[in-house]
């Protein structure tokens, strides 16, 4: 079936640099794609959204690509903080049928940013 | 505005109990999901709610599992009876949006069965 996965279950960084997470997807008719952050102890936390038709999109010292050649989603974050640190998934719908709102998520990845 | 809540934060049963969690979404959104990370392995949909409706429930595992919504505000999930395979962490999520990737998650209830 669909699946989401990431390239790589942990990424650590210095407090300033840029961090970059990837994910891949098989679905190619997935036409909505999502970034989730979860810290402990909380529920995902959405970040940022991208529709299929477009291959970047910008948000407050995140930006996320989509790169639908290749089946490739990244996450980058400007800046990274120690407040940055989490467990970061992309997640994807597709829509049609019944079951559009329902998220396919990836295993994650976790970020640790040291200061 | 308040988040969505769930309740409780930890479970603790026997396998063969049974157990009722229980998700608060926020106050308006019309749909609420379910989904549940079990140990080691990625959070995965188990079902939809649009107000009181089961919109889609196909990432229910099994027959032991029943979600409610009656009145279309809170929603519960049984399970029963409690298997040791249940062991995990159960997220419910709301959405004003139907369809919206920009779902609401609550803390979730982490489920230990023994």
């Amino acid at each position: 079936g669909e699946s989401v996965g990431l390239h790589l279950p942990t990424l650590s960084v210095q407090e300033g640099d840029n961090s970059i997470i990837n994910c891949a997807y098989s679905n190619s008719a997935s036409d909505y794609f999502i970034w989730y952050k979860q810290e402990s102890g909380k529920g995902p936390q959405f970040i940022i959204d991208i529709r299929s038709n477009m291959d970047k999109r910008q948000g407050q010292r995140v930006t996320v690509l989509l790169n639908k050649t290749v089946k490739h989603l990244s996450l980058q974050i400007a800046a990274t903080q120690p407040g940055d640190s989490a467990v970061y998934f992309c997640a994807e719908i597709n829509a049609g049928g019944t079951s559009y709102g329902k998220l396919t998520f990836g295993q994650g990845t976790i970020l640790t940013v040291h200061p | 505005e308040a988040g969505v809540t769930q309740f409780p934060s930890h479970s603790v049963i026997e396998k063969g109990q049974t157990v009722t969690l229980r998700c608060d979404p926020i106050s308006g959104h019309d749909n609420l999901y379910w989904y549940r990370r079990v140990m080691g392995k990625e959070i995965k949909f188990l079902l939809h709610f649009v107000k009181e409706s089961k919109q889609d429930e196909s990432g229910m595992p099994n027959n032991r599992f029943l979600a409610e919504r009656t009145g279309g505000t809170y929603s519960t999930l049984k399970v029963q009876p409690a298997e040791l395979e249940d062991s995990g962490v159960y997220f419910c999520a709301s959405s004003q949006v139907y369809g919206g990737g920009e779902q609401y998650f609550g803390p979730g209830t982490r489920l230990t069965v023994t």
